[in-house]
């Protein structure tokens, strides 16, 4: 079985500064690890993901995530937050490559709020 | 290419219908997976199509049922509704079982009263 946690429901930063969504997965296998970004009103759309090559993933929209296995985490990371970039974040676990029985599992999801 | 298209957008039902929502994949994708949202439970993930065949399928009851068509086409169909079955439903697709990138639809959004 697996599972994600997404430490905290809503993150609120100021414009420009450092984004950090935190994740935390459990898998008894290798994991595939991903981030996914959900705009109002629209589906979900691929952020970065990590597949066992390299441990820091650098993904669209200038977001990154480092994969830390000693840890089970794989916090999402932007340096200079923009307006733009309010929506919802999910962070999801796969047990193999195109998704294991269970499909991809997510976390709950963190709200991010740009203040201005 | 056109996204994935998923209809309708909204739909109210009411307790004990049932209801078929529809999903186009992109074109070239012959993998469909669908799940639903819910502010309580988060996404879910119901089951995965290829090649009209069900891969795989997550923890819901029988009243959650799909399939899909020659044409990648899929359509899921959840029976004798249930107030908690108000939920988005997405559909999710990418071109076969072992590709990692999902691209998912707006989603249907069901409230059931």
């Amino acid at each position: 079985a697996q599972s994600v946690t997404q430490l905290g429901s809503h993150v609120s930063v100021s414009e420009g500064a450092l984004v950090l969504l935190r994740c935390n997965y459990s898998s008894s296998v290798p994991p595939y690890l991903f981030w996914y970004v959900q705009y109002p009103n629209q589906g979900l759309q691929l952020l970065l993901k990590y597949t066992s090559a390299a441990t820091l993933v650098k993904g669209i929209n200038g977001f990154e995530a480092e994969f830390k296995k000693s840890e089970t985490s794989f916090h999402l990371t932007k340096p200079s937050a923009h307006m733009s970039d309010a929506a919802e974040y999910f962070c999801a676990v796969s047990s193999r490559s195109g998704g294991g029985a269970d499909g991809l599992t997510f976390g709950k999801g963190t709200h991010l709020i740009i203040q201005p | 290419k056109a996204g994935v298209t998923q209809t309708p957008r909204y739909l109210i039902k009411t307790r004990g219908q049932q209801v078929t929502l529809s999903c186009s994949p992109i074109s070239g994708h012959r993998s469909v997976s669908w799940y639903q949202q819910t502010p309580g439970q988060g996404l879910q993930f119901l089951f995965e199509y290829f090649s009209e065949t069900q891969r795989n399928k997550g923890n819901f009851p029988g009243r959650f049922s799909g399939r899909q068509f020659s044409n990648s086409r899929s359509e899921m169909n959840v029976s004798t509704l249930e107030l908690g079955d108000s939920a988005l439903y997405l559909c999710a697709t990418k071109e076969g079982p072992t590709n990692e990138k999902l691209f998912f639809g707006s989603g249907t959004q069901l409230s059931v009263l």
